[in-house]
Formats: C-alpha cells, sequence, structure tokens
C-alpha cells in the first residue's frame, strides 16, 4: 500500500498519560498535515510541515500537543498529559510539492478515559 | 476570521435523483475548494476539487461549481444511487502564500433510499 499510513489506528488511554502517534506519508510528499476531527463534524486543522520545517500551528493547539518531523519524512504527534477532551480521530495527510491536493491516512482513533 | 459554512447537515434523496450541497467560505484569497467524501469509519477520499481560476468542473456524475465573488461553491451529484451514501465535506484553503492548508465544512451526511 503505497497510500498515506498512520500508527496505531486506535488508542485508549488513561488521562493523564501520554501519547504519540506516527503518520507516514506519501513517498516524495514534502508536505504533510495533521487534523483532528471529533464525531459529526469536519476535521479541524492542527500544524503543517513542509519537509522537516513546522510553518504552522492551530491557535486552538495547547502546548500539551508537540508535532515533529526530523528528517522529513515520517512525522510524529504526542499528547502529553492527555484529557477527555482530546478524544478524537487524528488524521494525517500529504501532498506534492506545490500541489493542492492532500491524500489523507486512515487516522488513529483516540479514546481518553 | 476562517471559516466554511456547509448546507445542509444531512440530505435524503431517492436514488436517481440529484442531490446538492452547498458551501460559503469567508477568505477572498481562498483558491483552492475540495470536496471529501468519507463513509463510516474511513479516511476521507477527495472526489472533485476546484480552483479559483474556473467556474465548473465536471467528473461523470458529479460536479462543483464556484462562484467567487459570492463566495460560495457547490457540489452536485446526478443520477445517485445507493453507494453515494456517505458523510461529504466541503473545504478550502487558508493562509498566505501556498501553505494548503485546509479549513472544512461541517459535513452533509447524504442517503440515498434504493
Amino acid at each position: 500500500d503505497t497510500g498515506v499510513s498512520q500508527d496505531p489506528r486506535h488508542k485508549i488511554t488513561k488521562r493523564g498519560q501520554n501519547v504519540t502517534f506516527r503518520c507516514d506519508p506519501i513517498s516524495e510528499h514534502n508536505r504533510l498535515y495533521w487534523y483532528r476531527q471529533t464525531l459529526g463534524q469536519g476535521p479541524e486543522f492542527l500544524t503543517y510541515f513542509q519537509n522537516e520545517a513546522q510553518l504552522e500551528k492551530s491557535r486552538l493547539l495547547s502546548d500539551r500537543f508537540s508535532a515533529e518531523r526530523p528528517k522529513g519524512s515520517f512525522s510524529t504527534l504526542e499528547i502529553q498529559r492527555t484529557e477527555q477532551g482530546d478524544s478524537a480521530m487524528y488524521l494525517c495527510a500529504s501532498s506534492y510539492p506545490e500541489q493542492e491536493t492532500q491524500y489523507f491516512g486512515p487516522g488513529t482513533r483516540l479514546l481518553v478515559l | 476570521g476562517e471559516n466554511v459554512e456547509q448546507h445542509p447537515s444531512t440530505l435524503s434523496v431517492q436514488e436517481g435523483d440529484s442531490a446538492v450541497i452547498k458551501c460559503t467560505y469567508s477568505d477572498s484569497a481562498s483558491n483552492y475548494f475540495p470536496w471529501y467524501k468519507q463513509e463510516l469509519g474511513k479516511r476521507p477520499q477527495l472526489i472533485i476539487d476546484i480552483r479559483s481560476n474556473v467556474g465548473e468542473k465536471k467528473d461523470q456524475r458529479i460536479a462543483v461549481t464556484l462562484n467567487k465573488t459570492a463566495k460560495h461553491f457547490s457540489l452536485h451529484i446526478t443520477e445517485t444511487q445507493p453507494e453515494d451514501s456517505a458523510v461529504y465535506f466541503c473545504a478550502a484553503t487558508y493562509g498566505s502564500g501556498n501553505t494548503g492548508k485546509l479549513i472544512f465544512g461541517q459535513g452533509t451526511t447524504l442517503q440515498v433510499k434504493p
């Protein structure tokens, strides 16, 4: 499968724990995006990378959230001290250089108990 | 602000009828408008997109129209089939330069009755 992949697909954690998600974009895609989707809503932009540089973060993104893309390939999204309100689907998307079309991964569904 | 409004939130049609979903956006600088289809538990899948230099685009049973002056765009599905049942999201790019950040509408749940 040469599409965007995400790991894990599901994560259940207790409030206060840290979690980390991974996204592998489509090969040669230099742009990588993280979105969050709650039930019944559209995806909400979190942050964006071009190669290894994080170029934008949503104002809604708490300082408990951090994302990295150290080598310009895969990316990780870490949530520290999780809260029940963090329960959502975390989607990753990638795109070719200078092209707007974003391809989404299957998402990581997080449940915070 | 960054906002995309989508209507209706739910839409039920008989198989073979047409379905229309409408979206409005707030940033006049937006220049790319994709539509995604999302089936339950699956990833959003791009079904069609349009750029600001084009007023209409068609792909088989699916078409999208864009009115930049009024800042609205619409998805048209003709000859609907049960497999068209899903949640549809419109989106628009926001931000300076060409970051490609997408702001999504709230979604429309389309039900096609056989």
